[in-house]
């Protein structure tokens, strides 16, 4: 299967500093990405849909001026936490569909973020 | 898309085949039945998809009902690395990027023991 790659895999920044976390398609082109977020011993929650070229569109209750989303090629988004605190401490997964690919979303190995 | 429900955990004994229930009384006729999992601290894996016929792949098979209100995936010989959470979702395939989203919902924790 398609190849969707995350950097870091695992970050730790003191309090007030950002973090990029990028995502990138290996082996194809994905006109769209999206972001999670999975706190422990919960489920995955969509926190923004990335499309190359255009603005992000973020899920209510994400704050789209913290979580900062740039999709600027057709291989790579990066999601950028900026002013992080502890609770921005979690476990962030991207996905990506191929285009022209009507199937299944590709997913990231995500980046665990812890903050000091 | 519509809701699934699914039990919180399961388990089966290495060897066997394990069934993990779906239901998804609510799917709508152009929502397709997708199968991911999760394994502890990794991205969900993609397992299998199907719309309303039975489907096979070289990791699962999907079973669903006649009426599409529910299904069954199954892992026929399960293994110790088969242990994860499992995720079942219904969506509209492809198409609109608003149709490519990905709900999550709680999942089915296998365990596979030996």
């Amino acid at each position: 299967g398609a190849v969707v790659s995350q950097h870091p895999s695992r970050v730790i920044c003191k309090s007030g500093t950002s973090v990029k976390i990028e995502c990138r398609s290996l082996d194809f082109q994905a006109t769209t990405m999206f972001w999670y977020r999975q706190f422990p011993k919960q489920s995955l929650m969509l926190m923004a849909t990335s499309n190359e070229g255009s603005k992000a569109t973020y899920e209510q209750g994400v704050e789209k001026d913290k979580f900062l989303i740039n999709h600027a090629s057709l291989t790579l988004s990066t999601l950028t936490v900026t002013s992080a605190h502890p609770e921005d401490s979690s476990f962030y997964i991207c996905s990506a569909r191929e285009v022209g690919n009507t199937g299944e979303l590709f997913f990231g190995e995500g980046s665990r973020l812890t903050v000091l | 898309d519509a809701k699934t429900t699914q039990p919180p955990s399961m388990d089966c004994a290495e060897g066997r085949a394990a069934n993990l229930p779906c239901n998804h009384s609510t799917i709508s006729g152009n929502e397709y039945v997708y199968w991911y999992r999760q394994i502890h601290s990794q991205g969900p894996q993609y397992i299998i998809h199907g719309l309303k016929n039975n489907e096979t792949n070289e990791m699962a098979s999907l079973i669903i009902t006649e009426d599409r209100k529910s299904s069954t995936l199954i892992l026929p010989h399960a293994t110790l690395r088969d242990t994860a959470v499992y995720y079942c979702i219904v969506r509209v395939a492809g198409g609109e990027t608003s149709g490519s989203r990905l709900t999550f919902g709680e999942g089915t924790q296998l365990t596979v023991n030996p």
